[in-house]
């Protein structure tokens, strides 16, 4: 059964640093999400995309955060000076284009720890 | 803005025992909800979705309900076992497939053999 992949599960940087986490969505899913969960804390949204675009964004996806599809196959979101509020689970998802999306797949998560 | 609120947030059970876990969500307007479960330090494994026409779904021991008008749904777990111990969480889609999901904090679970 396809899968969303991300890499590394896990990634510790010193604050202010720039740290870029990688996705692979599934194959023929055009929309793709991050997501974040501090621990302890709800998932919250941060930015969805589609037809290389950002869709949609929260108000927790400012000027320190982007997003890329460099290719036709990763997505990445980078974090250009990591904070140590930046320090969560980081979730990718994908779900294919209306009408025939129900939900979005997630992928396992990369935790980022911010020293 | 939508709001999801679960209730309770840690809940300790006996194996064998039944056990209901409670979502609710302040606009009824939803387009699907959906139950995950989350192990400590994993990622989020998708367990029933249940679209907003739908009263319930089942998947084994897993029983969803929806009852989008009064803004609730229920995961029923029948017949705990300590596998089950795990955080339950609960997420609405407001519009559609390609909406972000709200969810809700979720409700740790321990099941004790």
């Amino acid at each position: 059964e396809p899968e969303v992949t991300q890499t590394p599960s896990h990634q510790v940087t010193q604050m202010g640093q720039e740290v870029i986490l990688r996705c692979v969505p599934i194959s023929n899913h055009l929309y793709f999400y991050w997501y974040r969960q501090i621990l302890g804390q709800k998932v919250e949204f941060l930015v969805s995309f589609y037809n290389n675009e950002i869709s949609e964004k929260s108000e927790i996806f400012d000027d320190q955060f982007s997003v890329e599809r460099p290719d036709g196959s990763n997505f990445t979101l980078k974090i250009r000076s990591t904070k140590l509020e930046d320090s969560a689970m980081y979730f990718c998802a994908s779900s294919e284009s209306l009408p025939e999306a129900d939900t979005q797949y997630f992928g396992p998560g990369t935790r980022l720890t911010v020293l | 803005k939508q709001e999801v609120t679960q209730i309770p947030a840690a809940l300790s059970v006996p194996e064998g025992e039944n056990l209901v876990l409670n979502c609710s969500f302040t606009d009824s307007a939803i387009y699907n909800l959906q139950w995950f479960r989350q192990d400590p330090g994993k990622g989020l494994t998708s367990l029933l979705l249940i679209q907003s026409s739908q009263r319930e779904q089942t998947s084994g021991r897993l029983n969803a309900s929806l009852d989008k008008s009064s803004g609730r749904s229920t995961l029923y777990i029948a017949a705990s076992q300590p596998g089950d111990s795990a955080t339950y969480l609960c997420a609405v889609n407001p519009n559609s497939g390609n909406t972000p999901l709200v969810f809700g904090k979720g409700t740790r679970l321990s099941v004790i053999a």
